[in-house]
C-alpha cells in the first residue's frame, strides 16, 4: 500500500514535444506529492510539488496534473529540451511522516 | 551556500569488508536521511535521523547496515561483511524541517567485488 508506480519507465520525445510521466498510488493517507529531477552524477533535485487540495500546478514548462479521484498523479514538460534530458522520479509522504516513498523513475531523453 | 556533501564519491572494496560513507548536510537542517539507488530500482529509504528524537531505521535491510549521527549534523553509515549486492549509490539528503523539501547529496557510489 506504500508504493508508488511510475511509468514509462524510459521516453525518448523530440525537441519541442511534450514529455509526460505517470505515477499511481493506493494509499489515500499520501497527501504531498513532488517530483524530482536527476541528472548523471548528480543527487535528485526538487522540481515541483503538489497537495490533493489543488488539480493542477504549473511552474515554467512543467505541470503536474493530479487525479484524487484516480489516485493518479503526472508530470507534463511542455516545449521539451535536450536539456530536460534526466531522470524523473515521483514521490509521495504521509502527513506528518518525513520519509518520501519513491516511485522507481523515469529515463527521459529528448532528442534534438 | 554549501550543499550536502557525500564522502568519498567512490569506494570499491572486496566482499566481506566494512565500508564507512560520510554526509555532511547542510547547515541547520535537523532532518537527514540516507537513501540506497540501485539501477533500475528507484530510491530505496534506509534510515531518517530528526533533531534528538530516536532516528527511524525501518529502511534498512539488514543487521550489517548501522548509521549514526553526531552532533546533529554529520552523519556516517557503515556496511559491515559487504557483499556484491550492497553495490549501488549511496544516497544522503537533509531537510531543514525534516518535511517536504529534501536537498540530496551527490552519493557515494559503492562496487564491492
Amino acid at each position: 500500500q506504500q508504493q508508488v508506480k511510475q511509468s514509462p519507465q524510459s521516453l525518448i520525445v523530440q525537441k519541442g514535444g511534450i514529455s509526460i510521466i505517470n505515477c499511481a498510488y493506493e494509499n489515500t493517507a499520501f497527501d504531498y506529492f513532488p517530483w524530482y529531477q536527476q541528472f548523471p552524477g548528480k543527487g535528485p533535485a526538487l522540481l515541483i510539488a503538489i497537495r490533493p487540495d489543488v488539480s493542477e500546478k504549473k511552474e515554467g514548462r512543467f505541470t503536474i496534473s493530479f487525479n484524487k479521484s484516480a489516485k493518479q498523479f503526472s508530470l507534463h514538460i511542455m516545449d521539451s529540451q535536450p536539456g530536460d534530458s534526466a531522470t524523473y522520479f515521483c514521490a509521495a509522504s504521509f502527513p506528518g511522516y518525513s520519509t518520501l516513498t519513491f516511485g522507481k523513475g523515469t529515463m527521459l531523453l529528448v532528442s534534438p | 551556500g554549501a550543499g550536502v556533501s557525500q564522502s568519498p564519491s567512490n569506494k570499491v572494496t572486496e566482499k566481506g569488508k566494512d565500508v564507512e560513507l560520510r554526509c555532511d548536510p547542510i547547515s541547520g537542517h535537523t532532518a537527514l536521511y540516507w537513501y540506497r539507488q540501485s539501477l533500475g530500482q528507484g530510491l530505496e529509504f534506509l534510515i531518517y535521523f530528526q533533531g534528538n528524537s530516536a532516528p527511524d531505521k525501518s529502511g534498512l535491510p539488514s543487521d550489517r547496515f548501522s548509521a549514526e549521527r553526531t552532533g546533529g549534523s554529520v552523519s556516517t553509515l557503515t556496511i559491515q561483511r559487504t557483499q556484491q549486492e550492497d553495490s549501488a549509490v549511496y544516497l544522503c539528503a537533509s531537510s531543514p524541517t525534516g518535511w517536504e523539501t529534501q536537498y540530496f547529496g551527490p552519493g557515494t557510489r559503492l562496487l564491492v567485488l
